[in-house]
């Protein structure tokens, strides 16, 4: 059974702050990670992705990919209350189409 | 990104009746896909729709209870079928975009409530 694991949270960080959010997973051959916002009582928003090792930045997020550690991160800096929402992390299985594991999501909040 | 739009966005059904969900992309999609979201837990996928076949189920989930239909490359309906309080949950429709069609993106999701 392929997994994703998150830290269910809540991560708690104050306002202007750097939030750390980590993934690990299970396939060793999985190829493209994703990283989903999810406000309370709305669907996923895509808002990084990664496909190769080392970071990826854009604008407050920076995607990180250790392939070798099975390990995947999302920062977001200078943090703000309107990101205060559950972060899925998904893993799209290599060799098979479109099919994302998805992890259980971490919950950040932001504080004043 | 396509703009998927899902319908109804939520409901309150009784034991043993049916629902039927319906997704519409504003552009052709080969594949669309079905998921659910079960209270406190993340996303699991129910079934692929690809147009003019059948659709593909996941381990755990058949025909049966959620048939599922795909008329054109734009549309798909889900159905949760003789609804139980455990079937209670958000039903996510979803399609890929992107360059490469790597990228997955949402509708904005049913929330459905068995009593």
């Amino acid at each position: 059974q392929k997994e994703v694991e998150q830290n269910s949270g809540p991560l708690s960080v104050p306002e202007g702050a750097i939030a750390s959010l980590n993934c690990t997973y299970s396939d060793r051959g999985s190829q493209s990670f994703f990283w989903y916002r999810q406000y309370s009582g709305k669907s996923p928003e895509l808002i990084m992705f990664i496909y190769s090792n080392g970071d990826k930045e854009d604008g407050r997020f920076t995607a990180q990919l250790n392939k070798a550690s099975q390990y995947v991160s999302l920062l977001i800096r200078d943090s703000q209350p309107s990101d205060s929402a559950t972060y899925l992390c998904a893993v799209k299985e290599a060799g098979t189409a479109s099919k994302l594991t998805f992890g259980t999501g971490t919950r950040l909040q932001v504080t004043l | 990104s396509a703009v998927i739009s899902q319908k109804p966005s939520r409901d309150i059904c009784q034991r043993g009746t049916s629902l039927t969900i319906q997704c519409q992309v504003d552009s052709q999609v080969t594949m669309m896909f079905w998921y659910r979201q079960q209270p406190g837990q993340s996303l699991t996928l129910i079934a692929t729709a690809n147009q003019g076949s059948e659709a593909t189920y996941e381990s755990g989930f058949v025909i049966d209870k959620f048939p599922i239909s795909r008329p054109n490359l734009t549309f798909s309906t889900l159905t949760v079928s003789n609804m139980s309080p455990e079937d209670s949950s958000i039903y996510l429709c979803s399609v890929e975009s992107g360059r490469e069609g790597e990228k997955l993106f949402f509708g904005s999701g049913t929330q459905l409530s068995v009593l």
